[in-house]
Formats: structure tokens, C-alpha cells, sequence
């Protein structure tokens, strides 16, 4: 069972432009809401993450939407660059834990 | 860098072996998380440990095992190898078990190849 689902599984963004991605989940007992960012050769880094009492987080570039009644967040990358072409995961997890589930991930790729 | 440390980076086996898979925690870090990453699974988590116990199970195989030992390395036990085990294995490590939002910082991984 696919708890976390994520979309698209790949996206094409010229040097400049904005990329949103999408998750949506089902289990009402996740409270902590990251992403990763992964390079080829590379495990996933955190990126950036949120919990449901916000509705809205930004760090630089990246901000996360979160609307907790659709069960949805997405990523947002503003001014996109050749160096953010990577795979992005979304993904969440139970108040009671850490044990992480993933989205299916998606590969972004910025052209200059 | 994350911190977190495993070896080997690449591992090429034929079909029926067994084969360890080595994880060092970033330093402080009490629990340890394995994933597989496979082209149609995505990541998937396999199991937690934490200071030495197990804590949780994923969709991991009988014919795989784990353990976290006294100076919180971890060792992830691969056996009875077949085709569709081989994957990325990560590593992962944060610095407890239950305190939410604490982040798991991941290892860069080892190949699997089985032949």
C-alpha cells in the first residue's frame, strides 16, 4: 500500500522557472513532513521539511505548501538552477517515530 | 557529508551468496534505519534499530537480518541472494528513537549487484 503518493515522476524546468511537485497522503497519524533531495551516487539529503501546524515553510529558494483537510503538500522551487536538477522525495512520518515513508520521487531536470 | 558511513560502496555476487553490508552512524546518533532503493520500489524501509534493539520492521525478507552492536554500528545481512535483491542499500542515522522531527541523515549507499 502506497501511503504517500507523488507526482510527476519527472519534470523538465528552463534555468529561471519555478518546479512543483506534489504529495498527497493518506495516513492521518503522519506529523512530520520532509523532503530529500538525492544526486546521482548520492543518498538523499534533507532538504526541507514541516510539521501540520504550518501551513507554509520557506528556506531560500524551496518552500513547502501544506494544506492538512486535502491531506496534500508540494515543493516549491523558486528560480530554478542547473545545480537543482537531482531527484526530489517527498515524505512523511508518525508522531511516534521516525521511520520514514517515501514518496516515489521525482527527477528534475533544469536547463539552462 | 552526512556523517554516516558504509561499506562497501559496490558489491558484485552471484545468485544463492550471503553478503554484509556495514553501516557507521554519525557520531551521537543512537538509532540506524536501513532502506532499499530499487528502480520500481522507490525507497522502502527495511528496519530500525536503536542503542543496540530493534525498534521497527519494514518490508524486509526473512532471508535478511540486521543488528546494531555495542559501539552502534550496524551490519545488514543479505542471504540466499537472488536477482531481485539487488538494489542501492542506505544507511541511515538520527539521534534518537521517538523524538519527532529529529532528521535522519542518510549514507550514500552500497550497490548491489547479484549475478
Amino acid at each position: 500500500q502506497q501511503q504517500v503518493k507523488q507526482s510527476p515522476q519527472s519534470l523538465i524546468v528552463q534555468k529561471g522557472g519555478i518546479s512543483i511537485i506534489n504529495c498527497a497522503y493518506e495516513n492521518t497519524a503522519f506529523d512530520y513532513f520532509p523532503w530529500y533531495q538525492q544526486f546521482p551516487g548520492k543518498g538523499p539529503a534533507l532538504l526541507i521539511a514541516i510539521r501540520p501546524d504550518v501551513s507554509e515553510k520557506k528556506e531560500g529558494r524551496f518552500t513547502i505548501s501544506f494544506n492538512k483537510s486535502a491531506k496534500q503538500f508540494s515543493l516549491h522551487i523558486m528560480d530554478s538552477q542547473p545545480g537543482d536538477s537531482a531527484t526530489y522525495f517527498c515524505a512523511a512520518s508518525k508522531a511516534a517515530g521516525n521511520k520514514l515513508t517515501f514518496g516515489g520521487g521525482t527527477r528534475v531536470l533544469v536547463k539552462p | 557529508d552526512s556523517g554516516v558511513t558504509q561499506t562497501p560502496k559496490h558489491l558484485i555476487t552471484a545468485t544463492g551468496q550471503r553478503v554484509t553490508l556495514r553501516c557507521s552512524p554519525r557520531s551521537g546518533d543512537l538509532s540506524v534505519y536501513w532502506y532499499q532503493q530499487s528502480l520500481d520500489q522507490g525507497l522502502q524501509f527495511l528496519i530500525h534499530y536503536y542503542n543496540g534493539e530493534e525498534r521497527a520492521k519494514g518490508n524486509i525478507l526473512e532471508r535478511f537480518s540486521a543488528q546494531q552492536f555495542p559501539d552502534l554500528h550496524s551490519e545488514l545481512n543479505l542471504s540466499s541472494l537472488e536477482l531481485g535483491d539487488s538494489a542501492l542499500y542506505f544507511c541511515a542515522s538520527s539521534v534518537g528513537a521517538s523524538r519527532l522531527g529529529s532528521p535522519l541523515h542518510f549514507g550514500n549507499g552500497t550497490r548491489l549487484t547479484v549475478t
